[in-house]
């Protein structure tokens, strides 16, 4: 069955280290978006693509950049983790759409803690 | 930039009574509205979805409404079961632009 999957699911790193969180799709997606879920504030997005070599900023994106290679994978780095940072970090893809908006899929998530 | 609200952030309820959760937008351009309900350690999963040019839609025992003058909109579950205990999320979104901007959310208990 096609999915999306995350890695890791948690990880613990130090304020100032460049982290990066993988996110990989089966279903042959040209959207893919990161999305940050925090207590009180829902899911913000940070970065969103649609295709390859294509990334756009999202509303959040300070701090975090994003490459598209390949259709499969938007790796999510954090160049230098704050304490802001803090967050579980969820990916999603949708199918290209001639005109409507295609359905999120979204991936388990990656639970990410700056000390 | 699309501003969407969501209320209330917490809700119980006994089981088999409604649910209502009640969102509004700040763009006169959106016109795609998902519901999207995230189990505890899931990622969401999209639920139901209405277009501005509906103004209801059901799906067994959940239903939503929009009011497109007003800029609101409504996730209403009948008959609630524990296995509704979630966490539901609007959005809203302009068709054809994928971008979808989500509400805080709405814990829902559902109490046996």
């Amino acid at each position: 069955d096609a999915e999306i999957t995350q890695s890791p699911r948690h990880k613990i790193t130090e304020t100032g280290r460049q982290v990066t969180l993988a996110c990989h799709q089966t279903w042959n997606h040209n959207n893919m978006f990161w999305y940050r879920q925090d207590l009180g504030h829902g899911l913000r997005l940070i970065h969103y693509s649609y295709g390859v070599q294509d990334t756009n900023k999202g509303e959040v994106s300070d701090g975090y950049s994003v490459s598209r290679s390949n259709t499969e994978d938007l790796p999510l780095t954090l160049e230098s983790a704050a304490s802001s940072q803090t967050s579980v970090y969820f990916c999603a893809s949708s199918p290209r759409t001639l005109s409507g908006t295609g359905e999120l899929f979204f991936g388990e998530g990656s639970r990410l803690t700056v000390l | 930039g699309e501003n969407v609200e969501q209320h209330p952030s917490t809700l119980s309820v006994q089981e088999g009574d409604s649910a209502v959760i009640k969102c509004t937008y700040s763009d006169s351009a959106s016109n795609y509205f998902p519901w999207y309900k995230q189990e505890l350690g899931k990622g969401p999963q999209l639920i139901i979805d209405i277009r501005s040019n509906v103004g209801e839609k059901k799906d067994q025992r959940i239903a939503v409404t929009l009011n497109k003058t007003a800029k609101h909109f409504s996730l209403h579950i009948t008959e609630t079961q524990p296995e509704d205990s979630a966490v539901y999320f609007c959005a809203a979104s302009i068709e054809g632009y994928q971008k979808v901007t989500f509400g805080t959310g709405t814990k829902l208990q559902v109490i046996p």
